[in-house]
């Protein structure tokens, strides 16, 4: 099965920094990967499919970009409410796998 | 507005069973493929098994292969989850998910969850 690997595991930054994480397919996937948003307590929110393309109604500060076996999702100026864990997925074969999760906070 | 339920979680003990349920409304039930994923207490989210449209393709995580079975009435708007052999490790949130029309379509709607909690 492929795996997916996320890094870095947790993230501290400022309000108004840029923030990326990276997500690592251990086999290249196209560009069949996901992200998602959690928010304590929260139900996973749907941020980007097809590696780049946003979910209608996602703030355009966030964008993902890759292709093949690495992955990014950018938040281009942190905001409060971005604070969550994000998982990337991928979706290309089952199973269809997740990564293990960055934590984002606000420093 | 798509709404997903899911309902049937609860406590048993190791070996025994439970079937959850998810009813959706708000959108064409029978177009998507549907999705339920998991998350253990603290931990992050797990992919557990996917059904087609019509059923008659189904895939699963292999730690669940053998115990879970995924189904679905299209008449009632239904998704199920039938869940043999529990055990501690299958402990968590439960979530319902609508997929796509086609396979290559992640999960885009998700329910609230039913936890599931498998002790002795």
């Amino acid at each position: 099965d492929i795996q997916m690997t996320q890094s870095p595991s947790s993230l501290s930054a400022s309000v108004g920094d840029r923030v990326t994480i990276t997500c690592r397919a251990s086999q290249g996937i196209s560009n069949f990967l996901a992200w998602y948003q959690q928010k304590p307590g929260k139900v996973p929110k749907l941020l980007i499919y097809a590696a780049s393309t946003l979910q209608s109604g996602v703030p355009s500060r966030f964008s993902g970009s890759g292709s093949g076996t690495d992955f990014t999702l950018t938040i281009s100026s942190l905001q409060p409410e971005d604070v969550a864990t994000y998982y990337c997925q991928k979706y290309i074969t089952a199973p269809w796998t997740f990564g293990q999760g960055t934590k984002v906070d606000i420093k | 507005e798509v709404q997903l339920v899911e309902s049937g979680g609860g406590l048993v003990q190791p070996g025994e069973s439970l079937r959850l349920s998810c009813a959706a409304s708000g959108f064409t039930f029978s177009n998507y493929w549907m999705t339920w994923v998991r998350q253990a207490p603290g931990k992050g989210l797990e992919w557990v098994a996917n059904i087609k449209q019509d059923g008659s393709e189904k895939y699963f995580v292999d730690s669940v292969k053998g115990r879970f079975t995924i189904s679905r009435d299209n008449a009632q708007n239904s998704l199920y989850l039938q869940m043999d052999s529990l055990r501690a490790e299958d402990t968590a949130v439960y979530y319902c998910a609508r997929s796509g029309t086609q396979w290559s379509f992640p999960p885009s709607y998700w329910g609230q969850g039913t936890l599931v909690t498998v002790s002795s």
